[in-house]
């Protein structure tokens, strides 16, 4: 079993709707982010947490530490959200990412 | 301030050839990782590196792959005698010299190996 584990795997969605993405981790964890790779290839970091609920524009993450898991939101989505959301952890006290296997958004006009 | 820089952004090989792929973080950086990320899965960690020092290669395999990190210059992640099964996007991230498990990592915008 990965020790990160991202639902849904691919998610289709119409213009304007809400959008979660959901993140489980089975270890230990310093902290979480969450990172957006696009159809070109480039890889950006969104948010990094450890506690608690950040927002950026659109974009909502949240973390609950007990549960071992984490949601990605995207309010009012637009088709340049189109692209593969990945979760990693950095395992408690280690510095490398362990990631999911991504979820891929298209969003639709 | 410009973002961490890979090159080349391809690269095609023939089996058995050296890849030598480079990195170079963003300024103020003193921390290197590299990731792979072979067709249809996810990315996994290769190495992490400070200046001079390989800090964590637990990733890396074997044989055919290392790392380095100069004192001056990009960091450089070298591939002897390539094989069809290393065609993959090589990805590099940098981060600030605090706490590297909970620093931020700034990716770069990736080197694609293709070895025929």
């Amino acid at each position: 079993k990965n020790e990160v584990e991202q639902s849904p795997q691919n998610l289709t969605a119409q213009e304007g709707e809400f959008i979660t993405i959901n993140c489980s981790y089975s270890v230990g964890i310093s902290a979480l982010h969450w990172l957006q790779q696009h159809p070109g290839g480039g890889i950006v970091s969104l948010f990094m947490l450890s506690s608690g609920k950040k927002k950026h524009g659109r974009l909502i993450a949240t973390i609950n530490i007990q549960e071992k898991h984490s949601s990605l939101h995207i309010t009012a989505s637009h088709p340049r959200d189109s692209a593969v959301y990945i979760c990693a952890v950095s395992k408690g006290g280690s510095e490398k990412l362990v990631f999911g296997k991504g979820t891929k958004l298209t969003v639709n006009p | 301030n410009a973002g961490v820089m890979q090159n080349p952004r391809h690269l095609v090989r023939r089996r058995g050839q050296e890849a030598r792929l480079r990195c170079s973080p963003m300024k103020g950086h003193s921390h290197v990782y590299w990731y792979r990320q072979l067709p249809e899965e996810g990315l996994k960690f290769m190495v992490y590196l400070q200046k001079e020092n390989i800090i964590d290669e637990s990733g890396m395999p074997k044989e055919r792959f290392s790392a380095e990190f100069p004192k001056e210059g990009p960091s450089i992640l070298r591939i002897q005698q390539v094989v069809r099964g290393d065609s993959a996007a090589y990805f590099c991230a940098s981060s600030p010299q605090q706490d590297p498990s909970t620093d931020t990592q700034y990716f770069g915008p990736g080197t694609r190996l293709t070895v025929l």
